[in-house]
């Protein structure tokens, strides 16, 4: 089945640890994205690529870093600089990282930082 | 500053009755339009889009219609279903990211 995994669906880090969100796809899609929910907001962009080897900061890039190296995945790592990680995250891909192309989206991880 | 606005937090329809749920956006360079359903502790599914070159679009129970001149977006649901309830997001982009509005959590009541 084609689609998008994010693993864990849970996370729990102490503060002052960086840790990594994982997410795959298997959809042949070129464009990826993550995306951050807080309790009643929208989805507010962090990073997305358009292609392998590349991305671009979105509106709340700080204190977060990504990587592209396949096109498959796009792990999110969320570092100690981030001053408020606990959030509920969400990866997506896109067939191309142009307009008019629908974003299918990623079950989520759940990240809290006791 | 908030691109893309849902001012109803919330709605509650019957069962069978028509669902519609509202959107407005400022920025006039957003040519693409979106409607996504999500469950709790879920990622959002697409329901339907619309392209800025259109003012209807249909696919099933689901309609969406844009009004350009009035930066304003809705979506019907007709009929209305207990399991259409979830929170429905409005999406823009003029581009590769999409900007979300905060929410609407539908609730249909039997």
């Amino acid at each position: 089945d084609g689609g998008i995994t994010q693993s864990p669906k849970y996370l729990f880090r102490k503060e002052g640890q960086n840790v990594t969100l994982s997410c795959e796809q298997n959809l042949n899609h070129d464009a990826m994205y993550w995306y951050r929910q807080d309790p009643g907001q929208g989805l507010r962009l962090i990073y997305y690529s358009q292609i392998v080897n590349d991305f671009q900061k979105g509106d709340i890039a700080e204190g977060y870093s990504v990587s592209r190296e396949k096109k498959e995945s796009f792990p999110l790592t969320v570092t100690s600089a981030q001053k408020n990680p606990t959030a509920f995250y969400l990866c997506a891909s896109s067939m191309s990282g142009g307009t008019h192309n629908e974003q299918f989206f990623g079950p989520g991880t759940r990240l809290t930082v006791l | 500053d908030q691109q893309v606005k849902q001012n109803s937090p919330s709605l509650s329809v019957q069962e069978g009755r028509i669902s519609i749920l509202n959107c407005d956006y400022t920025n006039s360079m957003f040519d693409y339009f979106l409607w996504y359903k999500k469950y709790p502790a879920e990622g959002p599914t697409f329901l339907i889009s619309i392209s800025s070159i259109k003012d209807k679009n249909e696919d099933g129970r689901f309609t969406v219609f844009l009004n350009k001149s009035a930066k304003h977006l809705s979506l019907h649901i007709v009929p209305s279903q207990p399991g259409d309830s979830a929170v429905y997001f409005c999406a823009a982009t003029s581009g590769y990211a999409l900007n979300f509005g905060k929410g609407t959590s539908l609730l249909v009541t039997p």
